[in-house]
């Protein structure tokens, strides 16, 4: 079965220190994954995907994640943290081959001080 | 790229009105259009999916007759909570598939509306 895991529900960090968000899936096949990013009272921003081709994905805002089958990983990375990062990030994973359905994760919340 | 909206953003009402929410692609065509229901601070919960031209598929646990999700056309879904009360004050979210033959699962979310029903 599909399943998603966000291994850390929040992440502090300072702002210019990098950033990781870890995400743990679980499939029976190739899947799709995706990172989203949530800012308060808003709706749902892609960040970057992964569909089968080069495995470390760069996407928007400097972030990026690397797809590691053998660990079933798609952690999620950034250099260095900006205060405009602060935010809800969702790691997603396709339900099936067909990509009708997705599987959110439940959720890590980035914050970054100053 | 591809913009889904969602209007209203905010909607405040009496508990026991009606309150369709309008999920609209600007720019493409949307075969399939995804509702969600947020709660604070936690995930999206997928309530339903829309179909252009048939009928909705509802998760367990979703109530049809409360929840009315219309996909008249390519670019149009409307979620109608039916005799709003109190407990279905929420943040709904659509997100809609890119009608595309590549199809890697991408979509493309509004920005989401807020009922708070009083």
């Amino acid at each position: 079965a599909q399943s998603v895991t966000q291994l850390d529900s929040h992440v502090s960090v300072s702002e210019g220190t990098p950033v990781l968000l870890r995400c743990n899936y679980s499939s029976s096949y190739s899947p799709s994954l995706f990172w989203y990013v949530q800012h308060p009272n808003k709706g749902l921003q892609l960040l970057l995907k992964y569909t089968s081709a080069a495995t470390l994905v760069k996407g928007i805002n400097g972030f990026e994640a690397e797809f590691k089958k053998s660990e079933t990983s798609f952690h999620l990375t950034k250099p260095s943290a900006h205060m405009s990062d602060a935010a809800e990030y969702f790691c997603v994973v396709t339900l099936n081959q067909a990509g009708t359905a997705l599987i959110f994760g439940k959720g890590t919340t980035l914050s970054v001080s100053s | 790229g591809a913009v889904v909206s969602q209007h209203p953003s905010w909607v405040i009402c009496k508990s026991g009105t009606s309150v369709k929410i309008e999920c609209r692609s600007l720019d493409f065509q949307a075969t399939t259009m995804f509702w969600y229901r947020q709660f604070p601070k936690q995930s999206l919960m997928l309530m339903a999916t829309s179909n252009e031209g048939s009928k909705a598929t509802y998760e367990q646990g979703v109530e049809k007759d409360k929840f009315l999700i219309n996909h008249a056309s390519l670019t149009l879904s409307t979620l109608t909570v039916t005799s709003a009360h109190p407990e279905d004050s929420s943040f709904y979210i659509c997100s809609a598939r890119l009608r595309t033959a590549a199809n890697t699962g991408e979509l493309f979310f509004g920005e989401g509306s807020r009922l708070t029903v009083l």
